[in-house]
């Protein structure tokens, strides 16, 4: 157990909807990252926080954003969804910037889009 | 610049033998490679990481050799087991001032026949 806590495990959800996907980072660790996998495939970052801020961009589309509340916790949000955007969306944390290659991952939400 | 290349994209390797993945890179900024390990479902966990100014790093059956005239560096799994099949992933960190990136290779599937 990674000590990162994701929500909710599974989501199908139809083309056009919105979803929003929840995550709990590690006691004490400020980072966020947020990764989409789909089946078979490698890990495309999508975006970092840091206490906060968003720190990092990386391939999310402008129908995907993201925020970390004050409590640390973030929030991924998937809106105007499409066939393509059904994978496995994992949220990752670390303590701090300069440990950002320790990466604890939690379980994933699996989105299915239909 | 940065990319990091990962071969092969899978192996299959008897039980007990050696398995070996390799990882190539091009930036020479790159202050951290780690390896993470993910099982079918579950999100990646690092495994194990090594500075560039080391040139091997043991924990257990995994080790990893890095060779920095070559920006190459590889992930060697002794005496492979049934329970070792998962994805591998190599990793490189990158910390520049306040911008702190992880870039991650495209993923081995690792497959020991029993």
């Amino acid at each position: 157990d990674s000590g990162v806590t994701q929500t909710p495990k599974h989501l199908i959800t139809a083309t056009g909807q919105r979803v929003t996907l929840r995550c709990s980072p590690r006691s004490g660790d400020l980072s966020v990252y947020w990764y989409q996998q789909s089946l078979d495939q490698g890990l495309q970052f999508l975006i970092q926080y840091y206490n906060g801020e968003e720190r990092a961009k990386g391939n999310i589309l402008e129908r995907f954003s993201a925020q970390q509340f004050p409590d640390l916790h973030s929030e991924l949000n998937l809106s105007s969804l499409e066939l393509g955007d059904s994978a496995l969306y994992f949220c990752a944390s670390s303590a701090s910037l300069g440990a950002h290659y320790e990466q604890y991952f939690g379980p994933g939400t699996r989105l299915t889009v239909t | 610049q940065q990319q990091v290349k990962q071969s092969p994209q899978s192996l299959i390797v008897q039980k007990g033998g050696i398995s070996i993945i390799n990882c190539a890179y091009e930036n020479t900024a790159f202050d951290y490679f780690p390896w993470y390990q993910q099982f079918p479902g579950k999100g990646p966990a690092l495994l194990i990481a090594i500075r560039p100014d080391v040139s091997e790093k043991k924990e257990g059956r995994f080790t990893i050799s890095f060779n920095k005239s070559a920006k190459q560096f590889s992930l060697h799994i002794m005496d492979s087991q049934p329970g070792d099949s998962a994805t591998y992933f190599c990793a490189a960190s990158l910390g520049v001032g306040s911008n702190y990136q992880l870039i991650w290779g495209a993923g081995t599937k690792l497959i020991i026949k029993p």
